[in-house]
């Protein structure tokens, strides 16, 4: 089956910095990526999310990048804000179905 | 609130009993999900179904039942079997085609007293 690994488990970055989470994943077959965002207490919301027909792709201050061959793809948060403080998740899915497959996690504080 | 409604918020359950979570969506998707969530582990499956009375086992099903008699309900229930059962449950859904996002409930806090 898929394994998808999540680095780092904790982040913290002063406000305005710019914050980067990496996640890889095992299964070639794996062509949906997506991000969640869970803040304390709530549920997950998805954030952003890639194809795997698609190398970049970006919604204001967040963008996601793939690299296929390398089997790992990022989040990136410019500007960060103290509202992006939350535990950020990474996902796969597998061609074969709408199972996914998470991360454990990273953590994020932005400090004001 | 989003479509898809988990109950209760908070549940606590004495040692040797079953104890059954709510998840309700009305967003018309095919699939959902049971997920639970420990600290440093992420979300893990521990259910999931993509049609009406049938439904497949996850990573970690030991100790978990499920139903899908209805298209908007997916109940959970944790049997005495579970050794570990304390931990935040999530309920997602999604269309069912191929890579689409999931929807989560609110999720449900069981802690065993």
């Amino acid at each position: 089956g898929e394994n998808v690994e999540q680095h780092p488990s904790t982040l913290s970055v002063q406000e305005g910095d710019s914050a980067v989470i990496k996640c890889t994943y095992s299964d070639s077959a794996s062509n949906y990526f997506p991000w969640y965002k869970q803040e304390l207490g709530k549920r997950p919301q998805l954030i952003i999310d890639i194809r795997s027909n698609v190398g970049e792709k970006k919604d204001q201050r967040i963008a996601v990048t793939l690299n296929k061959t390398a089997k790992h793809f990022s989040l990136h948060i410019t500007e960060t804000q103290p509202e992006d403080s939350a535990v950020y998740f990474c996902a796969a899915s597998l061609n074969t179905g709408n199972q996914f497959y998470f991360g454990t996690g990273t953590s994020l504080t932005v400090i004001p | 609130d989003g479509g898809i409604t988990q109950s209760p918020k908070y549940l606590f359950r004495k040692e040797g009993q079953n104890v059954t979570l709510s998840c309700e969506q009305n967003l018309n998707h095919d699939a959902m999900y049971w997920y639970r969530q420990d600290p440093g582990q992420g979300l893990r499956l521990i259910y999931y179904s993509q049609i009406v009375n049938d439904f497949q086992k996850g990573d970690i099903a030991e100790g978990y039942s499920v139903s899908r008699e209805k298209k908007e309900s997916f109940p959970l229930t944790v049997t005495s079997a579970q050794k570990n059962p304390t931990a935040f449950y999530l309920c997602a859904s999604s269309p069912g085609a191929l890579n689409y996002g999931y929807t989560f409930g609110s999720g449900t806090r069981l802690t065993v007293v």
